[in-house]
């Protein structure tokens, strides 16, 4: 699977958008572009993916480059309960929640009030 | 959607004592799980991949015969931390999905070693 760079940490006002970029400069053609979040000392929690689209569902919207070197996932209206690490991860294949999933460091997002 | 539920989720045990952590798919079936384990401030690092009805598959450096696992029915695997000490303590995460889901997560079980 394709190796991500994310910033370590990042700060959000509460009630503003915040946005967590990721580069995977050496995405291949098979690979999608996932993102995990977790809430301390809880389980992940799967947010969103995609291949190519830009992709918008109830918790966030991801938007890929062109070139789909990096992403960037987008939290609409940050609140205080999106405080949490933020995993982009990218890996072969559709949803298959059967495989693995490796993670990286992720982005420390603290929503601010 | 699909819940992955983990029992129990914290548990405080004697050094040299077994510990057994249990992960349920709640309404899917679920051939493969796997385990993960994060120490403080670190990421979920894999240990293991339970498979239905055969041996699990473990991580480079992972003990198989301290951290023993089984898969006996589809929607229950178990992690056993065998002999524990203050090393293993740690939060321990298990996941499962099916190939038309993405992975959900247990919500972890938190293990300290007195």
């Amino acid at each position: 699977d394709a190796k991500t760079t994310q910033p370590t940490s990042m700060d959000c006002a509460e009630g503003r958008a915040a946005n967590l970029p990721c580069n995977h400069s050496t995405i291949s053609g098979n690979e999608y572009v996932y993102w995990y979040r977790q809430i301390h000392s809880q389980g992940p929690q799967y947010i969103i993916h995609g291949l190519k689209n830009n992709e918008t569902n109830e918790m966030a919207s991801l938007i890929i480059t062109e070139d789909r070197k990096s992403s960037t996932l987008i939290l609409p209206h940050a609140t205080l309960r999106d405080t949490a690490v933020y995993y982009c991860i990218v890996r072969v294949g559709g949803p298959g929640g059967y495989q693995k999933v490796t993670f990286g460091t992720g982005t420390k997002l603290q929503v601010i009030p | 959607g699909a819940v992955v539920s983990q029992h129990p989720s914290w548990v405080i045990c004697k050094s040299g004592t077994s510990v057994k952590i249990e992960c349920r798919s709640l309404d899917f079936q679920a051939t493969t799980m796997f385990w993960y384990r994060q120490f403080p401030k670190q990421s979920l690092m894999l240990m293991a991949t339970s498979n239905e009805g055969s041996k699990a598959t473990y991580e480079q450096g992972v003990e198989k015969d301290k951290f023993l696992i089984n898969h006996a029915s589809l929607t229950l695997s178990t992690l056993t931390v065998t002999s524990a000490h203050p090393e293993d303590s740690s939060f321990y995460i298990c996941s499962a999905g099916t190939a038309n889901t993405e992975a959900f997560f247990g919500q972890g079980t938190r293990l300290t070693v007195v």
